[in-house]
């Protein structure tokens, strides 16, 4: 089947840096990709909506600036999480929608800890 | 937009019985999916089950099936002959042009 890859599973960082976490498509091409955040025993909230060459969709009270989605092939995506917090510590998920089919493939997540 | 409900936080249930975990969800689109996908404590999330809205026949994958009502704007699963291998979270998420989920409920299946 289709293989969404994450990167990195997992980092830690220092309050104030910066952050980037990947998602690749590695078989397919994904015109569209979706970022979700999960706290702990919680659901996926879905905090943008990016598709490739354009600018990403934002849910409301997701800061754009503070998490910054690039989506600049059909098969990449990043989510940089600029001047992290201790509440930025979360885990990412990321899902990609396959181009041909339309069916959403999710990746491994990303567990952010910010000290 | 799309909403979706799962109103049980946990449940939990005998190896080899059968259980049902109930989702309601809203939208204004007439073209949509529902999936339910489970996450194991690897957080993996893996697809269980998909439906699309205009088919009426219930979906079905081996001992998982689902409970689709369009008009009630209900999608329940239903787990036959659970396993150990089943204990995980279950999302139930709707989709149009994205993917919306449900809070979740945790699944535990007892030796």
């Amino acid at each position: 089947g289709a293989v969404v890859s994450q990167h990195p599973s997992r980092v830690i960082c220092k309050s104030g840096t910066s952050v980037k976490i990947e998602c690749r498509s590695l078989d397919f091409q994904a015109t569209t990709m979706f970022w979700y955040r999960q706290f702990p025993k919680k659901s996926l909230m879905l905090m943008a909506t990016s598709n490739e060459g354009s600018k990403a969709t934002y849910e409301q009270g997701v800061e754009k600036d503070k998490f910054l989605i690039n989506h600049a092939s059909l098969t990449l995506s990043t989510l940089t999480v600029t001047s992290a917090h201790p509440e930025d510590s979360s885990f990412y998920i990321c899902s990609a929608r396959h181009r041909g089919t339309g069916e959403l493939f999710f990746g491994e997540g990303s567990r952010l800890t910010v000290l | 937009a799309q909403t979706v409900t799962q109103s049980q936080p946990e449940m939990s249930v005998q190896e080899a019985e059968t259980v049902t975990l109930s989702c309601t969800y809203d939208t204004s689109e007439s073209n949509y999916y529902l999936f339910w996908y489970k996450q194991p404590p690897s957080r993996q999330m893996i697809l269980v089950i998909r439906q699309e809205a205009y088919k009426q026949q219930n979906a079905t994958e081996n001992r998982f099936s689902v409970n689709f009502q369009k008009a009630a704007k209900s999608f329940s699963l239903k787990i036959s002959d659970s396993q150990l291998g089943d204990t995980a979270m279950y999302f139930c998420a709707v989709n149009n042009n994205d993917m919306r989920f449900g809070a979740g409920t945790r699944l535990t299946v007892k030796p």
